[in-house]
């Protein structure tokens, strides 16, 4: 079953409206979570690392004031798009790294169903 | 040039087939991932490999360390198998994607 759960799965709303998405590992303690971008027909972008407890980390041209990152606790981080415009619309999608063997938890083992963002 | 380049980039199979995809990278890692993305978006992770050969069930995936590659393998393909298959790798501080594979097979 799947450990890590997205939601929501698809959001259709107004520009300028803010959007949350959250990212739950179901059972195990996920101190790195990953944030991705989709364009269609496009590989993944990596947006931003988060960090349990910590700032997060944004990759180059990824707007941080845009793109709020909250990971308040081991098993939730949230994504907020904010003032969301159409150029905004895309495919999100979280994962989480536990603590293995290889690489520790900065590897993202375990990927949410995504979020489809459209706006109007 | 991509830090993690795939092929091929569409590949048609007929059900049955045995099915290799390929993954060269130019970076050092720490792990390389394959994953499979079904059309409606979800990812799966189907390895994480740093050597040698892992298996599960129809699914083998290698890895060179010295050559910096990976290959995929699908044995007997089932139509179920379609999907877009995507090589990554971690470096501990970076983590590149490939483009992916889109590989359909049919019945």
């Amino acid at each position: 079953g799947a450990v890590v759960s997205q939601h929501p799965s698809r959001v259709i709303c107004k520009s300028g409206t803010s959007v949350k998405i959250e990212c739950r590992s179901l059972d195990f303690q996920a101190t790195t979570m990953f944030w991705y971008r989709q364009f269609p027909k496009k590989s993944l972008m990596l947006m931003a690392t988060s960090n349990e407890g910590s700032k997060a980390t944004y990759e180059q041209g990824v707007e941080k004031d845009k793109f709020l990152i909250n990971h308040a606790s081991l098993t939730l981080s949230t994504l907020t798009v904010t003032s969301a415009h159409p150029e905004d619309s895309s495919f999100y999608i979280c994962s989480a790294g536990r603590l293995s063997g290889q690489g520790g938890s900065n590897q993202p083992q375990h990927f949410g169903d995504g979020t489809r963002l459209s706006i109007l | 040039k991509n830090e993690v380049e795939q092929s091929p980039q569409n590949l048609t199979a007929q059900e049955g087939e045995f099915i290799t995809i390929n993954c060269s990278y130019s970076v050092g890692i720490s792990a390389l991932h394959w994953l499979q993305q079904h059309p409606g978006g979800g990812i799966v992770s189907l390895f994480m490999l740093s050597s040698g050969k892992k298996k599960h069930g129809r699914l083998i995936a290698t890895i060179n360390i010295q050559e910096k590659h990976s290959s995929l393998h699908i044995t007997a393909s089932h139509p179920r198998d379609s999907a877009v298959y995507i090589c990554a790798v971690g470096t501990g501080n970076q983590f590149y994607f490939g483009t992916g594979t889109s590989l359909t097979v049919i019945p």
